[in-house]
């Protein structure tokens, strides 16, 4: 079945590293990429997307290039802050109208100043 | 400002309890979500509803249940038969109900916990 594996984390870097989250999937056809972001607290709120393949989304820094040839969509960010403390998810759309999201697990991230 | 509430932030239940957690959400979307986040699993579809008085099972419905007889609310039991209820339940929103196509929403969810 469709699914999404992610990087397991913890994952603490230092203000200013680059970040990199790995994240592949499976699916039949070529379904819509997403990250989302949890900050403490709070609900989800999405990141950035991509709906084919070589797409590249991209938002606050962040970017994530969908691979069909390795069925990926990492996450990466080459600088960053404290504020970027969350946890992200990566989630695909499955179904022929696009009407579920499967996600993954999430990664927590922490940035230490 | 437009948004999704969820009500209340913390609840508990007690053994045999039915509890109702409430999501409302005045963006005059036509779809809702619930969904529930167990630490190191991610998100898991409870129930969906595209459009008012209809829904369908998510992945995991079993001892859940809902209603959707307006617009703007989309409330959640959690009947006696959910032998697990203890987890962060997220309410979302779509203005379709196409989330593959469209951004989701969220609440600032609700933390279930079992005396």
């Amino acid at each position: 079945g469709n699914s999404v594996t992610q990087m397991e984390g913890p994952v603490t870097l230092s203000e200013e590293a680059f970040l990199t989250i790995n994240c592949t999937y499976t699916a039949t056809g070529y379904p819509s990429l997403f990250w989302y972001v949890q900050y403490p607290g709070e609900g989800l709120q999405l990141l950035l997307k991509a709906t084919k393949a070589d797409d590249k989304g991209s938002n606050k820094g962040f970017e994530a290039t969908y691979r069909k040839e390795t069925t990926s969509f990492h996450l990466e960010k080459g600088s960053v802050q404290v504020s970027d403390s969350a946890v992200y998810f990566c989630a695909q759309a499955r179904g022929g109208s696009n009407y579920k999201l499967t996600f993954g697990k999430g990664t927590l991230l922490t940035v230490n100043p | 400002d437009g948004g999704i509430t969820q009500s209340p932030k913390y609840l508990f239940r007690k053994e045999g309890q039915n509890v109702t957690l409430s999501c409302e959400q005045n963006l005059n979307h036509d779809a809702m979500y619930w969904y529930r986040q167990d630490p190191g699993q991610g998100l898991r579809l409870i129930y969906y509803s595209q459009i008012v008085n209809d829904f369908q099972k998510g992945d995991i419905a079993e001892g859940y249940s809902v209603s959707r007889e307006k617009k703007e609310s989309f409330p959640l039991t959690v009947t006696s038969a959910q032998k697990n209820p203890t987890a962060f339940y997220l309410c979302a929103s779509t203005p379709q109900g196409r989330p593959g196509n469209e951004k989701l929403f969220f609440g600032s969810g609700t933390q279930l916990s079992v005396l």
